[in-house]
């Protein structure tokens, strides 16, 4: 059974930093795309980045580029996404994703991040 | 790159058959074979319904069917039944990787 389960959330300041971790179990880890995508409170789904199987592509939605960075560990079946310089605009629902061929297939539970002070 | 639109609500009775609709443009929607539909329970994470327009995934139900003309997508869930009640979102490839996928705003249906 595929499972991804995030962990990382919480409440940051405007301007503080926060890593988000999901870990991937009961499929190859290392054969996905994997992508983020979030969710604002009571507001639609928006794709925030994804990244290769090996980790030698990564994008991003303009609206986070240059202060988030995705990453992964295939070793220990792990994605990272390392959130810098927050806004408030950030708070969200932060879903770990598996892809294939620009389509979501599984989803994890999701953690929430809100940028408050 | 904007947001595909859908409308924000649709209803039915049990039983009955409904569409929701996903308009983009010829450089999303128009331009590829890659529409997915998401079903989503609040407090839920999403649910793949159908993707690459028409696909289902295994386990679920027929009663939900995917569509495509021209620039605008369709969801049709038929013989509407009361666990249907949720968001339904569409997704598009738009054949860039900024962004990679644009969501629509999504759709609350509701089972009256």
């Amino acid at each position: 059974e595929v499972q991804l389960v995030e962990s990382g959330g919480g409440l940051v300041q405007p301007g503080g930093s926060l890593r988000l971790s999901c870990a991937a179990s009961g499929f190859t880890f290392s054969s996905y795309w994997m992508s983020w995508v979030r969710q604002a409170p009571g507001k639609g789904l928006e794709w925030v980045a994804n990244i290769k199987q090996d980790g030698g592509e990564k994008y991003y939605v303009d609206s986070v580029k240059g202060r988030f960075t995705i990453s992964r560990d295939n070793a220990k079946n792990s994605l990272y996404l390392q959130m810098n310089s927050l806004r408030a605009e950030d708070t969200a629902v932060y879903y770990c994703a598996r892809t294939l061929m620009a389509t979501i297939h599984y989803w994890g539970q999701g953690t929430l991040v809100t940028v408050s002070s | 790159q904007s947001a595909l639109t859908q409308p924000p609500s649709a209803s039915g009775s049990p039983g009955q058959s409904v569409t929701i609709s996903c308009t983009g443009t010829s450089s999303d929607v128009g331009g590829y074979n890659y529409v997915s539909w998401y079903q989503q329970h609040p407090g839920k994470a999403p649910k793949l319904m159908i993707s690459e327009v028409s696909k289902r995934p295994s386990g679920v139900p027929d009663r939900f069917s995917g569509s495509k003309s021209g620039n605008t997508a369709s969801l049709t869930v038929s013989g509407l039944q009361a666990e249907d009640e949720a968001d339904y979102y569409c997704s598009s490839y738009t054949g860039s990787n900024n962004p990679y996928v644009v969501f629509g705003g999504g759709t609350k249906l509701t089972v009256l």
